[in-house]
């Protein structure tokens, strides 16, 4: 059963909307959670980490926030550009060391227009 | 220039031949991944190496096997590749200890079909 779920699953919004991922998880234990961005052929690439209970970080025009009581986490992109067009993956780590193991979700597919 | 490095990024083979694919990082990190990416699914732990000659399985080691004699260097082999072996497979190193210290790197992929 798929531990990570991302919604929605694609979106298409115009240059300079924002928008906003959801990803939910039902990993126990939650150590910490990540939002990556992932170029169509191209690796994960690391937007930020969040690891307290309930957390928010800023990078950028990109935002999250997570609950780890409600285990959801989102991630908002202001003002969109068209580099933004991707794949936005959320991943769960269960312990904060490389002993523990990363839940990938299937992503959410960004396309940003004109 | 911190980067985690793929070769080949495209192979074609024909099911039954043998795969190597090869992955290096020049930032000394100790743990090292093998993932497969495929449509619609998250992705997925083949192998992880906690440092030289110190690999454990992951959730999807069948039919994989891989090799690590240098820290820097990190190889997936498959001995017999089959038809349900096509995929998109990552390699990624972890910077650190902890969480919030460490980063995850991740090369571009090798993206391999078996016919």
């Amino acid at each position: 059963k798929t531990q990570v779920e991302q919604s929605p699953q694609s979106l298409v919004v115009r240059q300079g909307e924002n928008c906003v991922l959801q990803c939910n998880y039902s990993v126990t234990p939650d150590n910490h959670l990540r939002w990556f961005k992932q170029d169509t052929g191209k690796g994960l690439v690391s937007l930020t980490v969040l690891v307290d209970q309930k957390d928010k970080t800023s990078n950028g025009r990109y935002s999250a926030t997570l609950d780890k009581d409600a285990k959801h986490s989102t991630l908002h992109i202001t003002a969109t550009l068209l580099d933004d067009t991707a794949t936005y993956i959320c991943v769960v780590g269960d312990r904060g060391s490389a002993l523990g193991r990363l839940h990938f979700g299937a992503g959410t597919q960004l396309i940003v227009i004109p | 220039d911190m980067k985690v490095t793929q070769m080949p990024r495209y192979l074609i083979k024909r099911m039954g031949e043998n795969v190597l694919l090869e992955c290096g990082q020049d930032m000394s990190h100790e743990t090292m991944y093998w993932y497969r990416q495929d449509p619609g699914l998250g992705l997925q732990l083949i192998y992880i190496s906690y440092d030289v000659d110190s690999n454990s399985e992951g959730d999807i080691p069948k039919g994989y096997r891989v090799s690590r004699k240098k820290r820097e260097h990190f190889s997936l082999i498959l001995d017999s590749a089959k038809t349900n072996q096509t995929s998109v497979y990552f390699c990624a190193s972890r910077s650190g200890t902890g969480v919030s210290g460490n980063t995850l790197y991740f090369g571009e992929g090798s993206r391999l079909i078996v016919v």
